[in-house]
């Protein structure tokens, strides 16, 4: 089946510094999606990717599809500490078939 | 984007005794469905519950063991039947929008002991 790799596995950064986290996949997917899960709590979808080489932003985070469509890029610029939580990446190679997710990346903002 | 909530928000079971949560949605969906979140752990897909029929189970998983319910458009409900310690986990309903969005309810967080 398909593997999603997602690095780096964790993250620790100061406050103020930017963010970036991405996803490899042995196939080529029609969507990705990014998420971030706080502690106790569900995964928040951050941003969708339809397109291969679709740049999207939603605030300060920025989420590119790659050209391949079997990778893609989560950036967060100048973090502050309510982005700590763990972000997942997932991926699905057509409409209607299942998510594939990252392992996630642990990213902790020191104040 | 969809609004989910289920209930129980946690519990503690003993192990041999079943717990039902149940899952709310404030919109009709065509797709909605279960997942397992081991502590630490990614997301697992357990089965896709479809409205009017039996639900679609990934592998390793069975319908003996996570009996699920869809009535209708907006409410599923997934049982985890006679447990064990290896259960505890967190339980996520989840729904795809027209758009193909997936969003994500709060999540049971279940302890067996």
């Amino acid at each position: 089946g398909q593997q999603l790799n997602q690095s780096p596995q964790s993250m620790f950064i100061q406050e103020g510094e930017d963010v970036s986290m991405n996803c490899t996949s042995s196939s080529i997917f029609n969507t990705w999606l990014w998420y971030k899960q706080d502690p106790g709590e569900g995964p928040v979808l951050l941003i969708a990717l339809y397109k291969a080489g679709e740049l999207t932003s939603n605030g300060r985070l920025t989420a590119q599809f790659g050209i391949t469509r079997k990778d893609s890029f989560l950036n967060i610029s100048a973090s502050i500490p309510s982005d700590v939580g763990i972000y997942f990446c997932a991926g699905q190679e057509t409409s209607g078939s299942r998510l594939t997710f990252g392992e996630g990346t642990q990213l902790t903002v020191n104040p | 984007s969809a609004v989910i909530s289920q209930k129980p928000s946690r519990d503690i079971c003993q192990r041999g005794t079943s717990l039902t949560i149940q899952c709310q949605v404030d919109s009709q969906v065509t797709m909605m469905f279960w997942y397992r979140q081991q502590p630490g752990q990614s997301l697992t897909l357990i089965a896709t519950a479809n409205q009017g029929s039996e639900a679609t189970y990934e592998s390793g998983f069975v319908i003996d063991k996570f009996p699920i319910s869809r009535p209708n458009l907006t409410f599923s409900t997934l049982t985890v039947s006679n447990m064990s310690p290896e259960d505890s986990s967190i339980y996520l309903c989840s729904v795809r929008s027209s758009y193909n969005e997936q969003f994500f309810g709060p999540g049971t967080r279940l302890t067996v002991l």
